[in-house]
């Protein structure tokens, strides 16, 4: 399997742009899980979803942002418009069961200025 | 509430010398536990989880941990640092019987000197 695959690698845009930011979970893996990465906030659990199902969106910031996974194999995170501290790096990962091991993407790289 | 404390954001080695990165949690329910890895500009890997069977976990890299109930611990280590290991160290904690999300620490950078 080719692992979690995201993208872009990295995305530049300026304030009020929007953004989306896109992951293929690996086949199988009933859980995907999106994350953010900051130096002052360490790693941030956004959402995640459960068979495409929204389990739990608490870690949202606000209502700029929006997460959609339509199918087995696609999700979105979309800001907009976006702002210069959502500035960060935004990993997706995926696994079997919430507990179990995590498999993460590369991640995207958001640079808002 | 429940955490996961990384004693250290910042931990710097000799080459050749024993790793320790500490990791402890609040939970009175035996937890799932994991370690992972962020090598730079990587996303992040597992390093080995403990899931009740054997106290000491071994793990890839020459990594092992010991999980001590009694001390709520899950400590990280390797007996000899190579300059391969820099990277950041996050400990990730399951807490109740395995539906919900894991709760990671705030992560260690290592640094290992020539």
């Amino acid at each position: 399997d080719a692992g979690v695959i995201q993208s872009p690698r990295h995305e530049v845009t300026e304030m009020g742009q929007e953004v989306t930011l896109r992951c293929k979970p690996i086949s199988g893996h009933d859980y995907l899980f999106w994350y953010r990465q900051t130096m002052m906030r360490g790693l941030e659990l956004l959402i995640y979803f459960n068979n495409n199902v929204p389990i739990d969106d608490s870690g949202m910031p606000e209502d700029r942002f929006s997460a959609k996974m339509p199918n087995a194999s696609f999700s979105t995170l979309k800001i907009q418009p976006s702002e210069p501290r959502d500035s960060a790096v935004y990993f997706c990962a995926s696994s079997l069961q919430p507990n179990s091991p995590l498999h993460f993407g590369n991640g995207t790289r958001l640079t808002v200025t | 509430a429940q955490s996961v404390t990384q004693l250290g954001s910042h931990v710097s080695v000799s080459e050749g010398a024993l790793v320790l990165l500490r990791c402890n949690y609040s939970s009175s329910v035996p937890p799932y536990l994991f370690w992972y890895v962020q090598y730079p500009n990587q996303g992040l890997q597992l390093l080995l989880k403990y899931t009740s069977a054997a106290t000491l976990v071994k793990g890839i890299n020459g990594f092992e941990a010991e999980f001590k109930k009694s001390e709520t611990s899950f400590h990280l280590t390797k007996p000899s640092a190579h300059m391969s290991d820099a990277a950041e160290y996050f400990c990730a904690v399951s807490f109740s019987s395995g539906n919900t999300p894991l709760v990671f620490g705030k992560g260690t950078r290592l640094s290992v000197i020539a």
